[in-house]
């Protein structure tokens, strides 16, 4: 397997424009994770899908982030409008079961910067 | 604030040394892992401990967990330049339900050839 893949691996975008980011987990796990890591926050989980359903997205910032996993292979982070403090690196992570069980894979990250 | 927090935040040693990494964090636990971030890279999975083990090893990896101190430590041994990375240690609260598993802020190894 080639792992959990995302992308764009970088994104260069003017603020107020839409950023979609895209995942496709491991194949036949049922856990999808989104992180958002900063320096000053170190890595924060964004939302947790389990089976396809949003679990718990209390770490969303706010309205202008959404996210979906309309199948089991394929995720999206979308960002609208953007904000340069929306800069950051963001990571999809997968994990075959239950996460508080068992190890999650992360894939490589897309850094995205607002400008 | 967050569930794990790992010390020191930067560390600096001579390939062959060992390096030690602690993370401290605040409620009871079901496991907690460890993982290493190369630069610009994703986080990749080290070793799990469950709350009933108190030592684990994984080649160079030798971790351990005092679940009175609620505190864990990883030890890597015969250290080398490719070790450098930062590390992070992730708690999963147990709480009876789904809980959040969160991360520290990392401790970034430095291993000088």
């Amino acid at each position: 397997d080639a792992g959990v893949i995302q992308s764009p691996r970088h994104e260069v975008t003017e603020m107020g424009q839409e950023v979609t980011l895209r995942c496709k987990p491991i194949s036949g796990h049922n856990s999808l994770f989104w992180y958002r890591q900063t320096m000053m926050r170190g890595l924060e989980l964004l939302i947790y899908f389990n089976n396809n359903v949003p679990i718990d997205d209390s770490g969303m910032p706010e309205d202008r982030f959404s996210a979906k996993m309309p199948n089991a292979s394929f995720s999206t982070l979308k960002i609208q409008p953007s904000e340069p403090r929306d800069s950051a690196v963001y990571f999809c992570a997968s994990s075959p079961t239950n996460y508080m069980n068992t190890e999650a894979f992360f894939g490589q990250g897309t850094r995205l910067t607002v400008v | 604030s967050q569930q794990g927090e790992e010390d020191p935040q930067a560390l600096s040693i001579q390939e062959g040394e060992n390096a030690t990494m602690n993370c401290s964090y605040k409620t009871s636990i079901n496991n907690l892992q460890w993982y290493r971030q190369n630069s610009g890279r994703g986080l990749v999975h080290l070793i799990l401990i469950r709350s009933n083990e108190r030592e684990k090893h994984s080649g160079r990896l030798r971790v351990t967990l005092d679940t009175s101190k609620k505190s864990s430590s990883l030890l890597i041994t015969a250290s080398r330049a490719a070790d450098t990375a930062s590390y992070f240690c992730a708690t999963d609260p147990n709480s009876g339900g789904y809980q959040k598993v969160t991360f520290g802020i990392g401790t970034k190894l430095q291993v000088i050839p």
